[in-house]
């Protein structure tokens, strides 16, 4: 199985400031023949289904804010939220679909310092 | 838009089996495959299965195969879960979500819309 290591566990960040989450996956998650990674990142508010942020690794949904991005390739990806938002207060996890089973991060909690 | 509506919260026995249904509107629902998930009290997200409604093919982790089901109703958009020999342990909400992509021949399991979940508690 390909298990996903997110840090930190939780951080907390001034409005208006950048948080940055990190997420490993535990071998390459990079599939050569289209050049695509499979690593999708959500945001889950408390009680509340999670919702889709960024799919291919770096692609916004349809709708998410600008302020978030994704970046990296192979093992390593990091999701940023620029400009730091009260409604950003958040759940995240990163999932890999390259392969069964379906592995997430353990989650980094995002709160407002 | 895409909905995903599940069924009411559950309480269950050991040993008891359980049946959530999700269903779908605003789609073509035989256009995608469902993805459930998992999610214990507090803690992160555990993938439990899918199935392509077109066909009927179903996908599940080795660690819930036999215990867990996965069906749907074409002719009312509706997919079930039914997990069985049931633990306390596997007292968690339960989300069925839509995969993103399935256009091609194969289907991308990242998840678009998601249910508002399930909440089934097992409890002697």
């Amino acid at each position: 199985d390909i298990v996903m290591t997110q840090s930190p566990d939780s951080l907390a960040v001034s409005l208006g400031e950048r948080a940055t989450i990190d997420c490993k996956a535990s071998q390459s998650i990079l599939y050569s023949s289209n050049n695509r990674n499979y690593l999708a990142w959500y945001q889950q508010k408390p009680g509340q289904p999670p919702q889709l942020l960024i799919y291919w690794a770096s692609t916004r949904e349809s709708g998410v804010p600008d302020r978030f991005s994704g970046s990296g390739s192979g093992t390593d990806f990091t999701l940023t939220i620029s400009n730091l938002q009260a409604e950003d207060v958040a759940v995240y996890y990163c999932q890999q679909y390259y392969t069964t089973p379906l592995t997430f991060g353990g989650g980094t909690k995002v709160e407002i310092k | 838009q895409v909905q995903l509506v599940q069924s009411g919260p559950e309480v269950k026995k050991p040993g008891a089996s359980v049946k959530v249904s999700c269903k779908a509107s605003g789609y073509t629902f035989t256009n995608y495959d469902i993805t459930w998930v998992r999610q214990a009290p507090g803690q992160g997200l555990e993938w439990m299965g899918w199935i392509n409604p077109y066909n009927g093919n179903t996908k599940y982790p080795q660690n819930l195969q036999g215990r867990v089901t996965v069906t749907t109703d074409t002719t009312t958009t509706t997919a079930y879960m039914e997990l069985g020999s049931l633990r306390s342990d596997d007292t968690a909400v339960y989300y069925c979500a839509r995969n993103r992509d399935c256009s091609s021949a194969i289907c991308y399991r990242d998840l678009d819309s998601w249910g508002q979940g399930t909440l089934v508690t097992v409890s002697s």
